[in-house]
C-alpha cells in the first residue's frame, strides 16, 4: 500500500518570496513520485516528476522538486512566487499505474 | 494533441437518477483513469484500463458504478440510483506505458451535483 501525506492544507506567503510545500510518502516500493497544480474549475495539470536518475527535478515556471528516499519525501519549492501560482498543489506517487494522492496544499500568493 | 476532454463538464441530477460521463483520452494513449474528488481533498483512484481491458477496481466503485472502455478508445462512466454522497468532481486520465513509467494527463472532470 501506498500513501502521500502534504503537511501543510495552507500556504500564505507575499509575492516574490520563496516558498516551501511539504511531501511525504509511504510505500513498501519503489514509486514514481508527482507535482500536480490545479486551478479553480480546472482539471490536474502536471507540473513536475520524478521518475529516476537526478533527485532534483524541475518545472519549466521555476519550481522546483528534491526526491530524498531516506526521509521519504518530496517537497516543492519556489525561490520567488508570483500571485500567478495560487493554485492547489497535490503531489502524487504512482505504482502500476495507479497514484495516490496527498488532499493537496492550498498555495496563497499575496501582493 | 488535444489533450483528454471529458463530458459533460457539468451534471445536475435528483437522488435515484442514472448519469454517464464521458472521456476521450489522448489519442494514442493506451491507459485510461477515472478518479474521483471531494471537496478539500486529492483525487481517489477508482479504475483504469488498459486498452479495453478493465485492469483495477477500487473499492470505492460500488456495484452502482460502472465503466466501459469498449474499443480502447474513449470511456464512461455510469453511476446508476445515484445518492446524495456520489456529489463529486469526477476526473479522467490518460497515459501511454513507456519503459514502465506512467505518466498520466488529466481532463478537466465532470462535477456531479445530487440533489
Amino acid at each position: 500500500a501506498q500513501s502521500v501525506t502534504q503537511l501543510d492544507s495552507q500556504v500564505p506567503v507575499f509575492e516574490e518570496a520563496p516558498v516551501e510545500l511539504r511531501c511525504n510518502y509511504s510505500s513498501s516500493v519503489s514509486v514514481y513520485l508527482f507535482w500536480y497544480v490545479q486551478y479553480p474549475n480546472q482539471g490536474l495539470q502536471l507540473l513536475l516528476k520524478y521518475l529516476s536518475g537526478s533527485t532534483l527535478v524541475e518545472s519549466i515556471n521555476g519550481f522546483e522538486a528534491e526526491f530524498n528516499k531516506s526521509q521519504t519525501s518530496f517537497h516543492l519549492r519556489k525561490p520567488s512566487v508570483h500571485i500567478s501560482d495560487t493554485a492547489e498543489y497535490f503531489c502524487a506517487v504512482s505504482r502500476a499505474g495507479k497514484s495516490t494522492f496527498g488532499d493537496g496544499t492550498t498555495l496563497t500568493v499575496k501582493p | 494533441d488535444t489533450g483528454v476532454s471529458q463530458n459533460p463538464r457539468h451534471k445536475i441530477t435528483k437522488r435515484g437518477q442514472n448519469v454517464t460521463f464521458r472521456c476521450d483520452p489522448i489519442s494514442e494513449h493506451n491507459r485510461l483513469y477515472w478518479y474521483r474528488q471531494t471537496l478539500g481533498q486529492g483525487p481517489e483512484f477508482l479504475t483504469y484500463f488498459q486498452n479495453e481491458a478493465q485492469l483495477e477496481k477500487s473499492r470505492l466503485l460500488s456495484d452502482r458504478f460502472s465503466a466501459e472502455r469498449p474499443k480502447g478508445s474513449f470511456s464512461t462512466l455510469e453511476i446508476q440510483r445515484t445518492e446524495q454522497g456520489d456529489s463529486a468532481m469526477y476526473l479522467c486520465a490518460s497515459s501511454l506505458t513507456s519503459g514502465g513509467t506512467d505518466t498520466q494527463y488529466f481532463g478537466p472532470g465532470t462535477r456531479l451535483t445530487v440533489l
